[in-house]
Protein backbone atom coordinates (compact mmCIF):
# COMPACT_ATOMS: atom_id res chain seq x y z
CA UNK A 1 0.00 0.00 0.00
CA UNK A 2 1.07 3.48 -1.01
CA UNK A 3 2.57 5.50 2.05
CA UNK A 4 3.76 8.89 3.09
CA UNK A 5 7.50 9.12 4.13
CA UNK A 6 9.71 11.75 6.14
CA UNK A 7 13.04 12.09 6.12
CA UNK A 8 15.32 12.31 8.47
CA UNK A 9 12.86 10.64 11.44
CA UNK A 10 14.60 12.79 14.16
CA UNK A 11 16.45 16.21 13.58
CA UNK A 12 18.45 17.71 16.31
CA UNK A 13 19.85 21.58 15.48
CA UNK A 14 20.73 24.97 17.39
CA UNK A 15 18.96 27.38 17.93
CA UNK A 16 19.21 30.07 14.62
CA UNK A 17 19.86 27.26 12.13
CA UNK A 18 18.11 26.52 9.05
CA UNK A 19 16.42 23.20 8.92
CA UNK A 20 14.47 20.98 5.50
CA UNK A 21 12.46 18.40 6.80
CA UNK A 22 11.50 16.41 3.92
CA UNK A 23 8.43 14.50 2.70
CA UNK A 24 7.77 12.31 -0.38
CA UNK A 25 4.26 12.31 -0.80
CA UNK A 26 1.75 9.63 -2.28
CA UNK A 27 2.43 9.14 -6.16
CA UNK A 28 -0.73 10.32 -7.57
CA UNK A 29 -1.71 13.03 -5.03
CA UNK A 30 -2.31 16.52 -6.03
CA UNK A 31 -2.38 18.20 -2.52
CA UNK A 32 0.02 18.57 0.22
CA UNK A 33 0.01 19.20 3.93
CA UNK A 34 2.33 20.19 6.76
CA UNK A 35 0.78 19.58 10.22
CA UNK A 36 3.33 20.07 13.74
CA UNK A 37 2.39 18.44 17.09
CA UNK A 38 4.03 20.36 20.26
CA UNK A 39 4.58 17.75 22.55
CA UNK A 40 1.65 17.15 24.15
CA UNK A 41 -0.35 19.44 21.93
CA UNK A 42 -3.02 18.77 19.41
CA UNK A 43 -2.13 18.81 16.24
CA UNK A 44 -1.75 21.83 14.14
CA UNK A 45 -2.43 22.87 10.51
CA UNK A 46 0.57 24.93 8.97
CA UNK A 47 0.21 24.58 5.35
CA UNK A 48 -1.38 23.38 2.11
CA UNK A 49 0.35 23.11 -0.85
CA UNK A 50 -1.60 22.85 -4.32
CA UNK A 51 -0.23 23.06 -8.23
CA UNK A 52 2.91 24.74 -6.47
CA UNK A 53 1.58 27.19 -4.90
CA UNK A 54 0.34 27.54 -0.84
CA UNK A 55 -3.33 27.00 -1.45
CA UNK A 56 -3.75 28.44 2.86
CA UNK A 57 -1.44 28.60 5.71
CA UNK A 58 -2.05 29.38 9.37
CA UNK A 59 -0.64 32.32 11.68
CA UNK A 60 1.67 29.57 12.69
CA UNK A 61 3.15 29.72 9.32
CA UNK A 62 5.30 33.19 9.05
CA UNK A 63 8.21 34.74 6.90
CA UNK A 64 10.72 31.58 8.77
CA UNK A 65 9.11 28.82 7.07
CA UNK A 66 8.87 27.98 3.41
CA UNK A 67 7.22 25.17 1.33
CA UNK A 68 8.70 23.88 -2.09
CA UNK A 69 7.82 21.11 -4.46
CA UNK A 70 11.57 20.69 -5.78
CA UNK A 71 11.05 17.65 -7.88
CA UNK A 72 8.07 15.71 -8.74
CA UNK A 73 8.18 13.63 -6.03
CA UNK A 74 10.04 15.61 -2.87
CA UNK A 75 7.63 18.24 -0.46
CA UNK A 76 9.76 20.25 1.71
CA UNK A 77 9.05 22.47 4.60
CA UNK A 78 11.84 24.94 5.65
CA UNK A 79 12.22 26.60 8.65
CA UNK A 80 15.03 29.02 8.04
CA UNK A 81 16.31 30.28 11.73
CA UNK A 82 14.80 28.24 13.84
CA UNK A 83 13.43 28.69 18.00
CA UNK A 84 13.16 26.68 20.52
CA UNK A 85 9.37 27.12 20.36
CA UNK A 86 10.16 25.18 16.83
CA UNK A 87 10.66 22.17 18.79
CA UNK A 88 7.76 20.15 17.84
CA UNK A 89 6.69 16.83 15.54
CA UNK A 90 5.83 17.62 12.06
CA UNK A 91 4.01 15.50 9.90
CA UNK A 92 3.61 15.64 5.87
CA UNK A 93 0.04 14.78 4.62
CA UNK A 94 -1.27 13.96 0.84
CA UNK A 95 -4.58 13.78 -0.54
CA UNK A 96 -5.90 13.24 -4.19
CA UNK A 97 -8.62 16.05 -3.71
CA UNK A 98 -8.73 17.97 -1.01
CA UNK A 99 -12.07 18.54 1.47
CA UNK A 100 -13.55 15.09 1.79
CA UNK A 101 -10.68 13.11 0.69
CA UNK A 102 -8.32 10.89 3.23
CA UNK A 103 -5.33 13.06 4.20
CA UNK A 104 -2.51 9.82 4.35
CA UNK A 105 -0.07 11.26 7.08
CA UNK A 106 3.64 10.44 7.03
CA UNK A 107 5.10 8.90 10.37
CA UNK A 108 6.73 12.81 11.04
CA UNK A 109 10.02 14.13 12.02
CA UNK A 110 10.76 15.47 15.37
CA UNK A 111 12.28 18.19 15.89
CA UNK A 112 14.62 18.82 18.72
CA UNK A 113 16.11 22.40 18.51
CA UNK A 114 18.87 23.12 21.76
CA UNK B 1 -14.18 29.04 11.40
CA UNK B 2 -14.07 25.50 12.30
CA UNK B 3 -13.29 24.28 15.82
CA UNK B 4 -13.44 20.46 17.53
CA UNK B 5 -13.68 19.55 21.18
CA UNK B 6 -13.08 16.55 22.45
CA UNK B 7 -14.94 16.00 26.06
CA UNK B 8 -12.07 14.21 28.25
CA UNK B 9 -8.92 14.11 27.40
CA UNK B 10 -8.43 10.79 29.55
CA UNK B 11 -10.78 8.10 28.99
CA UNK B 12 -10.11 4.21 30.77
CA UNK B 13 -12.13 1.40 30.20
CA UNK B 14 -11.84 -2.53 30.71
CA UNK B 15 -11.28 -4.81 27.91
CA UNK B 16 -14.42 -6.16 26.75
CA UNK B 17 -16.29 -2.25 28.01
CA UNK B 18 -17.93 -0.01 25.81
CA UNK B 19 -15.74 2.76 24.17
CA UNK B 20 -16.91 5.79 23.72
CA UNK B 21 -14.59 9.01 22.94
CA UNK B 22 -16.79 12.29 22.45
CA UNK B 23 -16.38 15.11 19.65
CA UNK B 24 -18.27 17.83 19.44
CA UNK B 25 -17.40 20.79 16.45
CA UNK B 26 -18.35 24.47 15.10
CA UNK B 27 -18.24 24.36 11.80
CA UNK B 28 -19.98 27.33 9.65
CA UNK B 29 -20.37 24.96 6.77
CA UNK B 30 -21.73 21.28 6.21
CA UNK B 31 -18.11 19.61 7.77
CA UNK B 32 -16.26 16.91 6.54
CA UNK B 33 -15.27 15.14 10.08
CA UNK B 34 -12.54 12.53 10.98
CA UNK B 35 -11.41 10.37 13.78
CA UNK B 36 -7.90 9.48 13.77
CA UNK B 37 -5.73 7.01 15.90
CA UNK B 38 -2.16 7.78 17.33
CA UNK B 39 -0.26 4.77 18.65
CA UNK B 40 3.00 6.46 20.66
CA UNK B 41 6.05 7.77 18.14
CA UNK B 42 3.69 6.75 15.16
CA UNK B 43 1.85 9.19 12.67
CA UNK B 44 -1.87 9.64 11.97
CA UNK B 45 -3.78 7.18 10.65
CA UNK B 46 -7.47 7.63 9.87
CA UNK B 47 -10.27 5.12 11.50
CA UNK B 48 -13.30 6.27 9.71
CA UNK B 49 -14.55 9.75 8.45
CA UNK B 50 -18.14 11.42 7.73
CA UNK B 51 -18.39 13.13 4.52
CA UNK B 52 -22.61 13.88 4.17
CA UNK B 53 -23.79 10.47 3.07
CA UNK B 54 -24.68 7.97 5.71
CA UNK B 55 -24.86 9.52 9.31
CA UNK B 56 -23.25 5.94 10.81
CA UNK B 57 -19.99 5.44 9.56
CA UNK B 58 -18.00 2.44 9.96
CA UNK B 59 -14.49 2.43 10.20
CA UNK B 60 -11.35 0.31 10.69
CA UNK B 61 -11.01 -2.17 13.78
CA UNK B 62 -14.32 -2.55 14.80
CA UNK B 63 -14.84 1.32 15.28
CA UNK B 64 -18.09 3.31 14.35
CA UNK B 65 -19.22 7.14 14.70
CA UNK B 66 -22.81 8.87 14.23
CA UNK B 67 -22.99 12.21 13.02
CA UNK B 68 -25.72 14.17 14.57
CA UNK B 69 -26.07 17.59 13.10
CA UNK B 70 -28.76 18.67 15.72
CA UNK B 71 -26.09 18.01 18.73
CA UNK B 72 -23.15 19.10 16.13
CA UNK B 73 -21.91 15.86 17.71
CA UNK B 74 -19.84 13.17 15.76
CA UNK B 75 -18.96 10.70 18.83
CA UNK B 76 -16.73 7.30 18.32
CA UNK B 77 -17.41 4.04 19.62
CA UNK B 78 -16.96 0.78 20.01
CA UNK B 79 -18.70 -2.18 21.49
CA UNK B 80 -15.37 -3.90 22.87
CA UNK B 81 -12.55 -2.54 24.18
CA UNK B 82 -9.23 -4.47 23.04
CA UNK B 83 -5.80 -3.97 24.69
CA UNK B 84 -4.66 -3.11 21.12
CA UNK B 85 -6.77 -0.11 21.19
CA UNK B 86 -4.94 1.86 23.77
CA UNK B 87 -3.52 5.25 21.65
CA UNK B 88 -4.11 8.38 21.55
CA UNK B 89 -7.45 9.43 19.55
CA UNK B 90 -8.08 12.89 17.76
CA UNK B 91 -11.23 14.28 16.28
CA UNK B 92 -10.78 16.72 13.11
CA UNK B 93 -13.19 18.41 11.05
CA UNK B 94 -11.98 19.78 7.63
CA UNK B 95 -13.41 22.59 5.29
CA UNK B 96 -13.21 22.27 1.48
CA UNK B 97 -10.13 23.61 1.13
CA UNK B 98 -8.35 19.97 2.88
CA UNK B 99 -7.23 22.45 5.92
CA UNK B 100 -8.20 20.25 9.22
CA UNK B 101 -8.43 21.70 12.44
CA UNK B 102 -7.84 19.05 15.30
CA UNK B 103 -9.07 18.56 18.82
CA UNK B 104 -7.02 17.92 21.55
CA UNK B 105 -7.02 14.39 21.56
CA UNK B 106 -7.96 11.81 24.21
CA UNK B 107 -5.67 9.43 25.72
CA UNK B 108 -7.55 6.00 25.88
CA UNK B 109 -5.97 3.12 28.51
CA UNK B 110 -7.64 -0.34 28.67
CA UNK B 111 -7.60 -2.12 31.45
CA UNK B 112 -7.10 -6.23 31.53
Amino acid sequence: EPEVTQTPSHQVTQMGQEVILRCVPISNHLYFYWYRQILGQKVEFLVSFYNNEISEKSEIFDDQFSVERPDGSNFTLKIRSTKLEDSAMYFCASSYWTGADTQYFGPGTRLTVL
Amino acid sequence: AQSVTQLGSHVSVSEGALVLLRCNYSSSVPPYLFWYVQYPNQGLQLLLKYTSAATLVKGINGFEAEFKKSETSFHLTKPSAHMSDAAEYFCAVSDWSGKSTFGDGTTLTVKP
